[in-house]
């Protein structure tokens, strides 16, 4: 069990970039969360998958945005055309459903310059 | 919805005294999970302590305990002879425990506790 881990932990780009961020959950979970962490803030729900189906969506997450985990094992976070309030740390969780808490990953600082 | 408040956003202490950081949520849900994450600087979100709110008894974890009052909305933790490592940002988060639900955690806003040496 090597945790979760999220590539890359940093992505510096420009305003109308596209950016893509890949989250590897713990093996055996078949629930993932994307968070996104803004400075002084805590975390806020953006989606989540069980096994490949994506479940739920938060408002937050605009038609610029697009998330995918194809068969059930990674996910990928797409951001289409960056704007500077897209700057933020992008946070992946995974569990179990017999489980009550998420182990996080690193997170993906991003930086829309 | 549901909602979780942080009133503290800087907290401090000093090695091995005790400090306890507070935390109110509002729901209109009975059965839910409480918790208490620890990030520390430049690093990964952890999980300090949980609570089921079905469980009278508070939760405890070697240094770690909270109090949890479920009538008042209150979910505080108490961290007993700090440590220089214990100095982080803490959130307080809240879950839903009913079936089918995303079981999304909703956060607070932290508290940024320093241990002075």
């Amino acid at each position: 069990d090597t945790g979760v881990s999220q590539d890359p932990r940093h992505k510096i780009t420009k305003r109308g970039q596209n950016v893509t961020f890949r989250c590897d959950p713990i093996s055996e979970h078949n629930r993932l969360y994307w968070y996104r962490q803004t400075l002084g803030q805590g975390p806020e729900f953006l989606t989540y998958f069980q096994n490949e189906a994506q479940l739920e969506k938060s408002r937050l997450l605009s038609d610029r945005f697009s998330a995918e985990r194809p068969k059930g094992s990674f996910s990928t976070l797409e951001i289409q055309r960056t704007e500077q309030g897209d700057s933020a740390m992008y946070l992946c969780a995974s569990s179990l459903d017999s489980q009550a808490e998420q182990y996080f990953g690193p997170g993906t600082r991003l930086t829309v310059t | 919805a549901q909602t979780v408040t942080q009133s503290q956003p800087e907290m401090s202490v000093q090695e091995a005294e005790t400090v306890t950081l507070s935390c109110t949520y509002d729901t209109s849900e009975s059965d839910y999970y409480l918790f208490w994450y620890k990030q520390p600087p430049s690093r990964q979100m952890i999980l300090v302590i949980r609570q089921e709110a079905y469980k009278q008894q508070n939760a405890t974890e070697n240094r770690f305990s909270v109090n949890f009052q479920k009538a008042a909305k209150s979910f505080s933790l108490k961290i007993s002879d700090s440590q220089l490592g214990d100095a982080a940002m803490y959130f307080c988060a809240y879950r839903t425990n009913y079936g089918g639900a995303t079981n999304k955690l909703i956060f607070g806003t932290g508290t940024l506790l320093a241990v002075q040496p």
